[in-house]
């Protein structure tokens, strides 16, 4: 079957550095997404990665391993406003996304 | 208005209740879903409108029914739900490629609880 794993929760101080796993097993691969989404809000599109390395976006960065099935999103110089939950998806062979259940971030001062 | 819009934006309803979720996208986009959000759990496809085909999640009841009248609209009319039903439900739409990155633009959602 398919299957995206991610921890449920993490706590990280304000302006330090988190790093949020994932790890994938789906039937073809199309990509790897990683969308934010405050309390009661829609999730927003944070990230894209198709090819192995690491994608740099200002404070985030997103690793993609296609040979590990795993990617991680690193998130710098935290801040109150990062407290959200990431969620993961990877596009399958026919293009669907099969998403992670999430990881609700909690962020400290 | 931008963007993806629902209507509304929470629901209390009873299991004997007919109702609608409204969602109207502003960008454009070729492409619309209905989600299924609950707590602790993956985001749930219920149903794709793509190019004036309708993919559906067969494991979806038919207490669910979805309507997609053009582009821009998609409708989910729901009747003698379960409170099993009580969850978020999101739209989202994309514009749909057929390769490449299919990123998806979503709705805030629609809080429904089933009484």
């Amino acid at each position: 079957g398919q299957n995206i794993d991610q921890p449920t929760e993490m706590t990280a101080t304000e302006g330090a550095i988190v790093q949020i796993n994932c790890t994938y097993q789906t039937s073809g691969f199309n990509g790897l997404f990683w969308y934010q989404q405050h309390a009661g809000e829609a999730p927003t599109f944070l990230s894209y990665n198709v090819l192995d390395g690491l994608e740099e976006k200002g404070r985030f960065s997103s690793f993609l391993s296609r040979s590990k099935g795993y990617s991680y999103l690193l998130l710098k110089e935290l801040q109150m406003k990062d407290s959200a939950s990431y969620l993961c998806a990877v596009g399958d062979s026919n293009y669907q996304l099969i998403w992670g259940a999430g990881t609700k971030l909690i962020i400290k001062p | 208005e931008t963007g993806v819009t629902q209507t509304p934006r929470h629901l209390v309803m009873g299991m004997t209740n007919k109702k609608s979720l409204k969602c109207e996208q502003h960008l454009g986009h070729n492409a619309m879903y209905w989600y299924k959000q609950s707590a602790k759990k993956p985001l749930e496809l219920m149903f794709v409108y793509s190019l004036e085909e309708r993919v559906e999640n067969n494991s979806v009841p038919s207490r669910f029914s979805p309507e997609c009248p053009n582009s821009s609209h998609l409708f989910l009319h729901l009747h003698t739900l379960q409170p099993e039903d009580s969850a978020l439900y999101l739209c989202a739409s994309s514009q749909r490629t057929g390769s490449g990155a299919n990123v998806l633009t979503f709705g805030a959602g629609s809080r429904l609880t089933v009484l």
